[in-house]
């Protein structure tokens, strides 16, 4: 266990749902991130948090919203989603966003899109 | 734009065999690099991490080298044991960042066969 939970672990949706992800992180981090990733290929930032503001949207589509309410908790809320958006997302924390700390990630939502 | 490449993508072994996994990166200007371990399904488990001014790192069976102006790092597991199955990705976070950005290798699955 390395302290950051995701709910739930499996998701199926439609192209018309909405649904939200939900990462929690026991360490008493600042930061927090969303990373995507597909079959085949390597992982991608999405979203960056520290001391719950965004810092980073990495050209990721509207269909994907971020919510980070308090530095414990960051939610993905997700609508109108496509087929090509089935992936496993990762949800990871660290202290801050200086360069000597290293990041923990939780176990993932897989994600199926129909 | 920074490029992280891992060879081999796949790589099974007898048990006992040491295991050499490579990661190579185009941009040479970097803070550190970090080697995570990914069982089938799961989150990400972090095995070591080089700052840009180290040339390697190790914990117990595993050491991770660095050659920053090469733009290489390898991973070498000594003794693999089938628990030692997973998919292995190397991320590097340049020198230019400010937002806790990783940029991941597509990863190298492992198989160690009893």
């Amino acid at each position: 266990e390395t302290g950051v939970t995701q709910t739930p672990r499996h998701l199926v949706m439609g192209m018309t749902n909405k649904k939200s992800l939900k990462c929690e992180q026991h360490l008493g981090h600042n930061a927090m991130y969303w990373y995507k990733q597909s079959a085949k290929k390597p992982l991608e930032l999405m979203f960056v948090y520290s001391l719950e503001e965004r810092v980073e949207n990495n050209s990721v589509p509207s269909r994907f919203s971020p919510e980070c309410p308090n530095s414990s908790h960051l939610f993905l809320h997700l609508h109108t989603l496509q087929p090509e958006d089935s992936a496993l997302y990762l949800c990871a924390s660290s202290q801050d966003r200086t360069v000597q700390e290293t990041q923990y990630f939780g176990p993932g939502t897989r994600l199926l899109v129909l | 734009k920074q490029e992280v490449t891992q060879i081999p993508a796949a790589l099974s072994v007898p048990e006992g065999e040491n295991l050499v996994l490579n990661c190579s990166f185009t941009d040479s200007a970097i803070y550190n690099l970090q080697w995570f371990r990914q069982d089938p399904g799961k989150g990400l488990t972090s095995l070591l991490l080089i700052q840009s001014s180290q040339r390697e790192q190790t914990s117990g069976r595993l050491n991770a080298s660095l050659d920053k102006s090469s733009g290489r790092s390898t991973l070498y597991i000594a003794a693999s044991q089938p628990g030692d199955s997973a998919t292995y990705l190397c991320a590097v976070r340049a020198a230019t960042d400010s937002w806790g950005k990783l940029q991941f290798g597509a990863g190298t699955q492992v198989v160690v066969t009893p």
